[in-house]
């Protein structure tokens, strides 16, 4: 079974701070099969980042994802106020199937 | 636009029932695997259940393996969740979610998401 730990669990940022969220997985997992999701209170989880660097529909440019192997970070090159919200990683794949989401960076205005 | 409208929720005891719908729009419904992942208060999210377009593949966590079954109407665009012998650790949100890729199976990334139906389990 693969465990995402995601790292820290909540930050507290200024708007306009750049911030990386990490997320460490128990075993060598592919880039393919790793997603960020942001949650803002109150509303469902939104597709940011998916094969770990490719940004989902509609996600503004700040927002960017990297890594590979056991490393993966989710950076947003300058926050703006709406981007204050839970994110959570996830792996997804066939190897073996199944669907592994981390605890969640909780991510709080200064 | 991509639309899911979870419905269903509510209180039950526990050991009892309850059917989840989650009504589907805007894309080709039956060419989608389907979801459900749920969020107890407070927590983080859990995948519950998939199943691919066709609903020939289907899957299970462990937590739910035997009591929830998941099923589609492909010609009504509507995802279900029938759950039994619920447990006061059922208590959740109730997503519905979308597979990110056309006519591929289950395990992939979930691009769109319903706002969820709260299920609380309590006598």
């Amino acid at each position: 079974e693969i465990v995402l730990a995601q790292s820290p669990g909540t930050l507290s940022l200024s708007p306009g701070e750049r911030v990386t969220l990490s997320c460490r997985a128990s075993q060598s997992v592919s880039s393919t099969y790793l997603a960020w999701y942001q949650q803002k209170p109150g509303q469902a989880p939104r597709l940011l980042i998916y094969a770990a660097s490719s940004r989902a529909t509609g996600i503004p440019d700040r927002f960017s994802g990297s890594g590979s192997g056991t490393d993966f970070t989710l950076t947003i090159s300058r926050l703006e106020p709406e981007d204050f919200a839970v994110y959570y990683c996830q792996h997804y794949g066939r190897s073996p199937e199944m669907y592994t989401f981390g605890q969640g960076t909780k991510l709080e205005i200064k | 636009e991509v639309l899911l409208l979870e419905s269903g929720g509510g209180l039950v005891q526990p050991g009892g029932s309850l059917r989840l719908s989650c009504a589907a729009s805007g894309f080709t419904f039956s060419k989608y695997a389907m979801n459900w992942v749920r969020q107890a208060p407070g927590k983080g999210l859990e995948w519950v259940s998939g199943l691919v377009g066709s609903a020939d593949d289907i899957h299970y966590a462990d937590s739910v393996k035997g009591r929830f079954t998941i099923s589609r109407d492909n010609s009504q665009n509507i995802l279900y969740l029938d759950m039994s012998s619920l447990r006061a650790e059922d208590t959740a949100i109730y997503f519905c979610a979308k597979d990110g890729i056309f006519n591929n199976g289950v395990w992939d990334y979930l691009d769109s998401w319903g706002q969820g139906t709260l299920v609380i389990v309590s006598s």
